[in-house]
């Protein structure tokens, strides 16, 4: 159980344009999602929690006209990257929680995002 | 500022030595948890430490939690290759808002060696 999906896997886009990563709990609802940022060989970066139905919260020095973020069901988060720069390819990853505090946190695969 | 600090950094031992990886902080987390990631992929879920002086164990993996709840360890006897990877610790804070958020500290790159 606990399984948490992300989509593209990888993806390779030109300057300018826009890309949305979706992240999916699949055997479980998840009223909480969060998004990270990696660079290599450093650790994760929170960028924002995603609240189903409500507005998510970045964290400082996270632009959010820029990560927009929709969580529209408690099974679905998406993080979009507009007018994406060579600066932000990374590797985006999210997570799920499974209900109320506490609780463990569960991970997806990643989305490797380089931006030409 | 790093909120938790992770060390060491890189460690590459031989199989069966021992090692340890500590995380610390002056904050005070309401749990805190463990992860290995393979490179190109997100993090496991290795454990969940919530009470103070808390020891889990995990075949050769031992997890302990400080009285505290400021710092943790994990010790690993009797490396193998195959323990080869990258571990985090992540500690879990009460926001303002009352929802709950991980800090990663940096992380350990430990390399068994055969």
């Amino acid at each position: 159980g606990a399984v948490v999906s992300q989509h593209p896997s990888r993806v390779i886009c030109k300057s300018g344009t826009s890309v949305k990563i979706e992240c999916r709990s699949l055997d479980f609802q998840a009223t909480t999602m969060f998004w990270y940022r990696q660079f290599p060989k450093k650790s994760l970066m929170l960028m924002a929690t995603s609240n189903e139905g409500s507005k998510a919260t970045y964290e400082q020095g996270v632009e959010k006209d820029k990560f927009l973020i929709n969580h529209a069901s408690l099974t679905l988060s998406t993080l979009t990257v507009t007018s994406a720069h060579p600066e932000d390819s990374s590797f985006y990853i999210c997570s799920a929680e499974t209900s109320g505090l506490g609780n463990e946190q569960f991970f997806g695969p990643g989305t490797r995002l380089t931006v030409l | 500022t790093q909120l938790l600090e992770q060390s060491p950094q890189f460690l590459s031992i031989q199989e069966g030595e021992n090692l340890t990886v500590y995380c610390n902080s002056s904050s005070v987390f309401s749990s805190l948890q463990w992860y290995r990631q393979e490179p190109g992929e997100g993090p496991v879920l290795l454990v969940t430490v919530v009470t103070g002086g808390e020891v889990k164990k995990l075949k050769r993996l031992t997890f302990q939690f400080g009285d505290a709840r400021k710092d943790s360890s994990l010790h690993i006897t009797a490396a193998q290759p195959g323990d080869t990877g990258l571990y985090l610790c992540a500690g879990a804070l009460i926001t303002q808002g009352g929802s709950e958020k991980l800090v990663f500290g940096k992380g350990t790159k430990l390399t068994v060696n055969p």
